[in-house]
Order: structure tokens, then C-alpha cells, then sequence
């Protein structure tokens, strides 16, 4: 497909894990990225990984790369209620300049 | 604050209006695009400047016209909006358009823009 997708909502307990999904457009694609948006502001760079790589930990967060199905997810271990916010998955497409292709977003909510 | 710093943050404007959205940054980066984040659609890029110079503009309605007169300050002017307009406008910028990977894109809060 022309977009990256991703799934529009999901809905955690506190102390839970989360698992948000991508799917990429690009096998070429050569990093991939998850951003945080926080209420009112613009967004923040969590997480990125390297096509070359398939896992990569960074404290609370894993994110998991297929390649074959280019597909992406970003797992949250023991979610908590700041962590509520809308997660941006985003590739790096080599067309002519690198330029960053953002899906939907994924809104988080995370219950006490 | 990011250092990517977007005014004004709200923005209200009508159909016959002609209004500007600024973007400004210190932090050295020489590439700065606007962003289009409309509820439930992927971010869209609007604009690219790199060095200045435009280096994308991805079919956005003439409506719609950036300036970037230095590396620091992006400017997105708007005359005769229609409501579809509406949006998070999203200002953003990264080191040079093949700046290093893990340095990403710093964006700014953006600016809500209602047109009535």
C-alpha cells in the first residue's frame, strides 16, 4: 500500500504492557522510528531502529522489526498513565532526499 | 520546548482571510518542513527547504504558500482557506535533509487553525 498504517486506538490497564503495530510501505526503507505525542505538543522522538537490526530495548521499550512483512511494533512494558498519548510510526524512504512518511498515529489510553 | 518554536499556537481564521504561521529554530539545522496532522489521516508533508532553497512541495493547494528566508525562520502564508483547511499545522526541523538517522526530526507544538 501508498500508506503506513496503524491501528487508531488502544486501550491499557496500568502496569500492563502495550503492543503498538505498523505496517511500512518500503522495504528499502532505511530506519524506522516511533514518535510520542503528547496533548498540545508536537512530536517527540522515542525510538528508532536500523533495517539491518530486528530487535532493539531501550529501558521500557522494544521494538520488534520484520522485514519480510515490513511491519513494526513498539511494545511498552508496565504501561502507566503518563505514557497516554498518540504514537507515530514513521519510515525513512530513500527518494531522491530521505524523507520521514508518517501513518495515522495510534492514540493510547492507559486506565489506573 | 523543543527549540522548534511555532507561533501563535491557536489560530481562527475566515474563509477571506490572509493570515502567516512562523516557525523558528536555533538550533543549527538547515532543513525545515511543514507538517499537515488532520484527525484520523497520516501526517502529511507539505513543504521541504533545505538550505533555504524548496526541495519539495508535495501538490499542496496554492492557497498555501511557505517562505523560508533564512535557515532559521519557515513561514506558511494562507489566503482563502476552505474549513477542510482545519488542522494541527506542523513545523519541523532536522540537521540537513540527509541528516543522520538517529538525530530524527525536532518538531514544534504546532498550530491549531480553525477556518469559519
Amino acid at each position: 500500500g501508498e500508506d503506513v498504517e496503524q491501528s487508531l486506538f488502544l486501550s491499557v490497564r496500568e502496569g500492563d504492557s502495550s503492543v503498538i503495530n505498523c505496517t511500512y510501505t518500503d522495504s528499502s526503507s532505511t530506519y524506522l522510528y516511533w514518535y510520542k505525542q503528547e496533548p498540545g505538543a508536537g512530536l517527540q522522538l522515542l525510538t528508532y531502529i536500523f533495517s539491518n537490526m530486528d530487535m532493539k530495548q531501550d529501558q521500557r521499550l522494544t521494538v520488534l522489526l520484520n522485514k519480510k512483512d515490513k511491519h513494526l511494533s513498539l511494545r511498552i512494558a508496565d504501561t502507566q498513565t503518563g505514557d497516554s498519548a498518540i504514537y507515530f510510526c514513521a519510515e525513512r524512504k530513500n527518494t531522491g532526499f530521505q524523507k520521514l512518511v508518517f501513518g495515522t498515529g495510534t492514540r493510547l489510553l492507559v486506565s489506573p | 520546548e523543543t527549540g522548534v518554536t511555532q507561533t501563535p499556537r491557536h489560530l481562527v481564521m475566515g474563509m477571506t482571510n490572509k493570515k502567516s504561521l512562523k516557525c523558528e529554530q536555533h538550533l543549527g539545522h538547515n532543513a525545515m518542513y511543514w507538517y499537515k496532522q488532520s484527525a484520523k489521516k497520516p501526517l502529511e508533508l507539505m513543504f521541504v527547504y533545505n538550505f533555504k532553497e524548496q526541495t519539495e512541495n508535495n501538490s499542496v493547494p496554492s492557497r498555501f504558500s511557505p517562505e523560508c528566508p533564512n535557515s532559521s525562520h519557515l513561514f506558511l502564508h494562507l489566503h482563502t482557506l476552505q474549513p477542510e483547511d482545519s488542522a494541527l499545522y506542523l513545523c519541523a526541523s532536522s540537521l540537513n535533509v540527509q541528516g543522520p538517522a538517529n538525530y530524527g526530526y525536532t518538531f514544534g507544538s504546532g498550530t491549531r487553525l480553525t477556518v469559519v
